[in-house]
């Protein structure tokens, strides 16, 4: 079966831009989480849907926000850039046995 | 913080030799997992490990879990270059639907 795709794998924006991450859970799985990670920090969780609804949602500011839409897909949008926003996001879908992770999206903020 | 914390941070050792890293938490866990992460990529699940359960194998993985030490451990035994990368726990709760994961450990296989 497909794995997580997540799309783009690399994106470079300015400080102040917005970004859009999309990621494609495997199918039949409703569940989908995303994480940031960075060298300092580590896997920090940003939020997890589940059938379009926000489920869970970590601490981070409300310039991160996300969305799942009815075929599961989710997206997560990042506004007002900064450099600290510099990281691998991650994607994971899940089932009762854990996360499957994307192989993410390298945002680099200049 | 719920977030485990892997020992040790990095390890280096020979090709063939046995590699094991340890996991604290501190809450009380549904399950145990680890994942293994090559750099810049994403997580590989490897194992996952039940409250309930104190010891399990996959190929050359044993993890072990002891609860009332709030704690894991992940033993790779005749290590290959192939297993050089960083691998994280991650704890999952009766309570909510979130995987906490640890700070990783840095495993560099020497050939």
């Amino acid at each position: 079966k497909a794995g997580v795709t997540q799309t783009p794998r690399y994106l470079i924006k300015t400080r102040g831009q917005q970004v859009t991450l999309s990621c494609s859970p495997i199918s039949g799985h409703r569940s989908v989480s995303w994480y940031q990670q960075t060298p300092g920090q580590g896997l920090q969780f940003l939020f997890e849907y589940f059938s379009e609804t926000q489920r869970n949602k970590g601490n981070f500011p409300g310039r991160f926000s996300g969305r799942q839409f009815s075929n599961s897909r989710s997206e997560m949008n990042v506004s007002t850039l900064e450099l600290g926003d510099s990281a691998l996001y991650l994607c994971a879908s899940r089932d009762s046995y854990g996360y499957t992770f994307g192989s993410g999206t390298r945002l680099t903020v200049v | 913080s719920q977030q485990g914390e892997e020992d040790p941070q990095a390890l280096s050792i020979q090709e063939g030799e046995n590699a094991t890293m340890n996991c604290s938490y501190k809450t009380s866990i549904n399950n145990l997992q680890w994942y293994r992460q090559n750099s810049g990529r994403g997580l590989v699940h490897l194992i996952l490990i039940r409250s309930n359960e104190r010891e399990k194998h996959s190929g050359r993985l044993r993890v072990t879990l002891d609860t009332s030490k709030k704690s894991s451990s992940l033993l790779i035994t005749a290590s290959r270059a192939a297993d050089t990368a960083s691998y994280f726990c991650a704890t999952g709760t009766n309570t909510g639907n979130q995987f906490y994961f640890g700070t990783g450990t840095s495993l560099t296989v020497i050939p």
